[in-house]
């Protein structure tokens, strides 16, 4: 089951300008997580924010958690051409065992125009 | 240099056929997981284990079968009661509960 859903689906901006990315999910979670894929690659996990954490920072990449509408938003600021890839989010839920495992949403496919 | 290694890179299967995907990982990391990915969709989780000699199907298990019986290793085979193969499988692990995952770059099965 698809616990996040990504908006937009896709997204083309100018190089240098900023990308914004929403995600939605539906049930409690400990955790979020954000990851990028280039096409025909592996993910690779960008960074993790707690559900009490509001906003978290790495490097040009802005998150932020509101937990009461159960969104989450991703920010990639002063884009580049190397950015061009699609994003997910990734919600770790609690279960009986723990964080067992996380549910990717649908994802983001962001291209760079140079 | 530690990570997650998925090979084959491309593999073709034909009707009625098992295959098998291999996952091999030395960041010792005790959980790992199979996720299929279709084209432009979200990944779903096949199987997933969180000790050895111990995993837990995920949402779309029907047709796969997996191993756990070393650290290090998470084999995946398709059998052929899985009818609709054709996808890119992911191989992940992670050190435990509130870390990310670390991904293999992934198989590409076709069936031919």
């Amino acid at each position: 089951s698809q616990q996040g859903e990504e908006d937009p689906q896709a997204l083309s901006i100018q190089e240098g300008e900023n990308a914004t990315m929403n995600c939605s999910y539906k049930t409690s979670i400990n955790n979020l997580q954000w990851y990028r894929q280039n096409s025909g690659r592996g993910l690779v996990h960008l960074i993790l924010i707690r559900s009490n954490e509001r906003e978290k920072h790495s490097g040009r990449l802005r998150v932020t958690l509101d937990t009461s509408k159960k969104s989450s938003s991703l920010l990639i600021t002063a884009s580049r051409a190397a950015d061009t890839a699609s994003y997910f989010c990734a919600t770790d839920a609690p279960s009986r065992f723990g964080n067992e495992k996380l549910t990717f949403g649908t994802g983001t496919r962001l291209t760079i125009i140079p | 240099d530690g990570g997650i290694t998925q090979s084959p890179k491309y593999l073709f299967r034909k009707e009625g056929q098992n295959v098998t995907l291999s996952c091999e990982q030395n960041l010792n990391h005790d959980a790992m997981y199979w996720y299929r990915q279709d084209p432009g969709q979200g990944l779903r989780l096949i199987y997933y284990s969180q000790i050895v000699n111990d995993f837990q199907k995920g949402d779309i298990a029907e047709g796969y079968s997996v191993s756990r019986e070393k650290k290090e290793s998470f084999p995946l085979t398709v059998t052929s009661a899985q009818k609709n193969p054709t996808a890119f499988y992911l191989c992940a692990s992670r050190q435990g509960f509130n870390y990310g995952y670390t991904f293999g770059s992934g198989t590409r099965l076709t069936v031919v």
